[in-house]
C-alpha cells in the first residue's frame, strides 16, 4: 500500500528564513507520481508541483524548490526567504496509475512577522 | 479557466434527510474526484471517475452515492449521514487519472445533525 509521511507537524519560522519540508513516500510501483499542495487559512487546495518518478532533477520556481531524492524515498520542498502569505498546511502527495491517490498528514507552516 | 465550482458552500442536514453535492469543471478534464477532510486531516479520497468511469473507495460507507452525469460534472448524494460524516468536502479534477495534478473546488462544508 502506498504511504506519505510528513514529520514534521508543525514549523515556525521568522520571515526571511528559509525552512524546508520533509516528506518520505512508500510505494512498490516502479511508476508513480509526487505532488506537493498548499492549503492557506482559506481552506482552498493549491496544487504547486509534480514530479514523475523517473526525473529526479531538482526544480526550482521563484522562492520554491523540490529535491528529489530515489534512494531515500524523499521529496523535500523548501521555501527561501519566507514570507507571511507561505503560511498554510502543506501536503506531500502520491498517486498512480490503479487511481490510487494519498496525501501525507500535513505541515502547519507559520511564517511570523 | 481554471475553476472548479462546488454547490452549496455550506449544508446542514439532519440525518434522515437526502441531499446532493454538486460540482462542475469547465477544462475539459476527464478525471474528477471527491474527498473528505476532517479538521486538522488531510484530504482522503472517496470515489474518482476516470472517463466517466468509477473507481470505488471500498472503504467509504454506502450512504454516500457518486454519480457523474456527464464528464463536466460530479454529484454526491448523501442519505441516512451520521454525525461523523460532518466534514468538508471536497470536489477536484485532473487531465486524465490519478497521475495528473488535481485542481480542487472551495468545497461543501457539511454537518450533519
Amino acid at each position: 500500500a502506498q504511504k506519505v509521511t510528513q514529520a514534521q507537524t508543525e514549523i515556525s519560522v521568522v520571515e526571511k528564513e528559509d525552512v524546508t519540508l520533509d516528506c518520505v513516500y512508500e510505494t512498490r510501483d516502479t511508476t508513480y507520481y509526487l505532488f506537493w499542495y498548499k492549503q492557506p487559512p482559506s481552506g482552498e487546495l493549491v496544487f504547486l508541483i509534480r514530479r514523475n518518478s523517473f526525473d529526479e532533477q531538482n526544480e526550482i520556481s521563484g522562492r520554491y524548490s523540490w529535491n528529489f531524492q530515489k534512494s531515500t524515498s524523499s521529496f523535500n520542498f523548501t521555501i527561501t526567504a519566507s514570507q507571511v502569505v507561505d503560511s498554510a498546511v502543506y501536503f506531500c502527495a502520491l498517486g498512480d496509475y490503479g487511481q490510487n491517490f494519498v496525501f501525507g498528514p500535513g505541515t502547519r507552516l507559520s511564517v511570523l512577522p | 479557466d481554471t475553476e472548479v465550482t462546488q454547490t452549496p458552500k455550506h449544508l446542514v442536514m439532519g440525518m434522515t434527510n437526502k441531499k446532493s453535492l454538486k460540482c462542475e469543471q469547465h477544462m475539459g478534464h476527464r478525471a474528477m474526484y471527491w474527498y473528505k477532510q476532517k479538521a486538522k486531516k488531510p484530504p482522503e479520497l472517496m470515489f474518482v471517475y476516470s472517463y466517466e468511469k468509477l473507481s470505488i473507495n471500498e472503504s467509504v460507507p454506502s450512504r454516500f452515492s457518486p454519480e457523474c452525469p456527464n464528464s463536466s460534472l460530479l454529484n454526491l448524494h448523501l442519505h441516512a449521514l451520521q454525525p461523523e460524516d460532518s466534514a468538508l468536502y471536497l470536489c477536484a479534477s485532473s487531465p486524465r487519472d490519478t497521475t495528473y495534478e488535481q485542481y480542487f473546488g472551495p468545497g461543501t462544508r457539511l454537518t450533519v445533525t
